[in-house]
């Protein structure tokens, strides 16, 4: 069964460093999201996007994190300048289509430490 | 605004029934979700319901909805040690963009511990 894969599964990085989570979407998917869970809160939607720009941005989603979809494969989510407060846990996930009827798959998460 | 809510933690022993029960604020939703996270693994979609139905059963589970109360639950029979994990309630709704995209919305997980 297809799936959504993410790399690395723990990152370790240090405060002002510039992170890239990496993400391999379904392969016939066109949608695209990242969310992220802090410890002990609730998943949260950061970014989507569709046809190689953002669709819709939260208010998290602010001026030092970016999205890129860089070949035809990876989907990848950077952290300019990381924070403390950017520990968490990130999701990547994919989608055929748009809209309640289409299931969004979830990868595994990469654990991001920011020390 | 939205916001769901879920308790956190929910202790059974194996044979038993369990039920996850969640809260939500928007009626404007169209579907609710059931998402089921094992350790080590990303988000899994269980089950969903849509926002015109009362309940849905699909094997061993069952997800009742009550709109009026906007209180949604799911119902696990017979529980087993392999249904240990995280369970996320969600609800989708519509951006204020109008553009026609969606938003998941999650709960902060009802983490099931089956006893043997």
């Amino acid at each position: 069964e297809p799936e959504v894969t993410q790399t690395p599964s723990h990152q370790v990085t240090q405060m002002g460093q510039e992170v890239i989570l990496r993400c391999v979407p379904i392969s016939n998917h066109l949608y695209f999201y990242w969310y992220r869970q802090i410890l002990g809160q609730k998943v949260e939607f950061l970014v989507s996007f569709y046809n190689n720009e953002i669709s819709e941005k939260s208010e998290i989603f602010d001026d030092q994190f970016s999205v890129e979809r860089p070949d035809g494969s990876n989907f990848t989510l950077k952290i300019r300048s990381t924070k403390l407060e950017d520990s968490a846990m990130y999701f990547c996930a994919s989608s055929a289509s748009r809209g309640p009827r289409y299931e969004q798959y979830f990868g595994p998460g990469t654990r991001l430490t920011v020390t | 605004g939205e916001d769901v809510e879920q308790s956190l933690f929910l202790s059974v022993r194996e044979g038993d029934s369990s039920v996850i029960n969640c809260t939500y604020t928007d009626s404007s939703s169209t579907y609710l979700y059931w998402y089921k996270q094992e350790p080590g693994a990303g988000l899994q979609l269980l089950t969903y319901i849509f926002s015109n139905m009362d309940m849905k059963q699909d094997q061993r589970l069952t997800v009742l909805l009550n709109k009026k109360d906007k209180h949604l639950s799911l119902r696990i029979a017979d529980t087993q040690t392999g249904d240990s994990a995280i369970y996320f309630c969600a609800e989708i709704l519509p951006f204020n963009s109008g553009a026609g995209s969606y938003q998941l919305t999650f709960g902060k997980g009802t983490k099931l511990s089956v006893i043997p």
